[in-house]
Formats: C-alpha cells, structure tokens, sequence
C-alpha cells in the first residue's frame, strides 16, 4: 500500500492564483482530513470528510473548498491564494474520525 | 476552549538516557489521544494511540500513558538513540472527530 500520497510536494503561486492540492489514500478509509501547519500553532484543521459525498469544516476554512467524489481522492482547491495560506499542508486518512490517523508527506505552498 | 499543551518546546538528551515528553490538555472528556513524530521537512509518523478507556499503549522502545482526570499523557522513550531525534507531537480529540494538536516537543539525542 502506498498509504496516505500528496501532490505536488512543493509549489509556488502568486496572489490570485488558484490550484488544487491531490490528496489519495489505498486503505479504503472512509474518513479523510486536510491540515495546515504555521510554525508555532501546531496543526489546525481546515475541512474534513466522513464518506464519499460528505465534507464539513474544521477550524480555519475559509478561502479552501473541498469535495469528497470517491473513497479514495479528497482535493484542496484555493480559490485566489493569498500570502496568509503560506504553509504546509497536510492530508489524512482513517477508517473513522474516532480512529488512528495517518498522514501523507505534505506540500508546501508559498503564496507570494 | 479545548487545548493541548507540549512542554517543554526543545529537549536535548544524551545517547542512552530514557526520557519522558509530556501532554496536557484541559478537558478531560476525550476520545482518545495520538502521538506522533515529525522529522525534518517530512509528514507525521503515527507512534501510539490510546483509548479513553485505556492507561497505556506500548510499542517497543515507546510507553504512553493517558491520565484523564489530570488532563495529562505521557510517551516514554526508553534508551534513547540519535534516530529518536524529531519533534513529538500530541493530538487530541475531544469526542467531536476533529483532533487538536499540540505545538511539539522537539527532540535531540546528542551522540
């Protein structure tokens, strides 16, 4: 299994600029979550998904969409990035929300 | 509000020396608690997970323990090694499916 896999692993844009962030996971688990991580906040949660068709926001989403159209695939799209979404951000997996969860490697975005 | 504390941010340790890394989190109504390692640049490595209903959870060289009713865990890291040297994080969750983590504790095992 490849486990829990993020693309791009880095990635440049300007302010205004959208992109999609992928994230897949092999392990057919029904609940997936995206971070982002600032130096000195630790981890906040920006959406997550429970199942196929189903997202919910987490703690700081606005500026990011997501959308949950099979198990497997769980993308980030910002919309018009902007400086304060410089960060890195991660993708995560479980078989719940209850449940052990593992992460993929992470991208970083530079938002300029 | 519900939030998870990792003191101290740094800690450097000599090879060979067990260690304990600390988490507290102020409400004691959890779900369960995860630690992690992060290495350099790299995502997070799940280390252990316990149970609310649970004391400890081992894993080799690693021992958690969970205290709820003082808001405290711990991970205890038997004879460190250079490969230990990462920061540690805790992540919380308070029986809403969203975790909360702490900021870290960033280790280094000198040589």
């Amino acid at each position: 299994n490849a486990g829990v896999t993020q693309t791009p692993k880095f990635q440049v844009l300007k302010t205004g600029q959208s992109m999609t962030l992928q994230c897949a996971q092999d392990m057919n688990h029904e609940y997936m979550s995206w971070y982002r991580q600032d130096p000195g906040m630790g981890l906040r949660l920006i959406h997550y998904s429970v199942g196929a068709g189903i997202t919910d926001q987490g703690e700081v989403p606005n500026g990011y969409n997501v959308s949950r159209s099979t198990t497997e695939d769980f993308p980030l799209r910002l919309l018009s990035a902007a400086p304060s979404q410089t960060s890195v951000y991660f993708c995560a997996s479980g078989q719940g929300g209850n449940n052990e969860q593992f992460f993929g490697p992470g991208t970083r975005l530079t938002v300029l | 509000k519900q939030e998870v504390t990792q003191i101290p941010a740094a800690l450097s340790v000599p090879e060979g020396e067990n260690l304990v890394l600390n988490c507290s989190f102020t409400d004691s109504a959890i779900y369960n608690l995860q630690w992690f390692r992060q290495d350099p640049g790299k995502g997070l490595t799940s280390l252990l997970l316990i149970q609310s209903s649970q004391r400890e959870q081992t894993s080799g060289r690693l021992n958690a323990s969970l205290d709820k009713s003082s808001g405290r865990s711990t991970l205890y890291i038997a004879a460190s090694q250079p490969g230990d040297s990462a920061t540690y994080l805790c992540a919380v969750r308070f029986g809403n499916e969203k975790l909360t983590f702490g900021t870290g504790t960033r280790l280094t095992i000198i040589p």
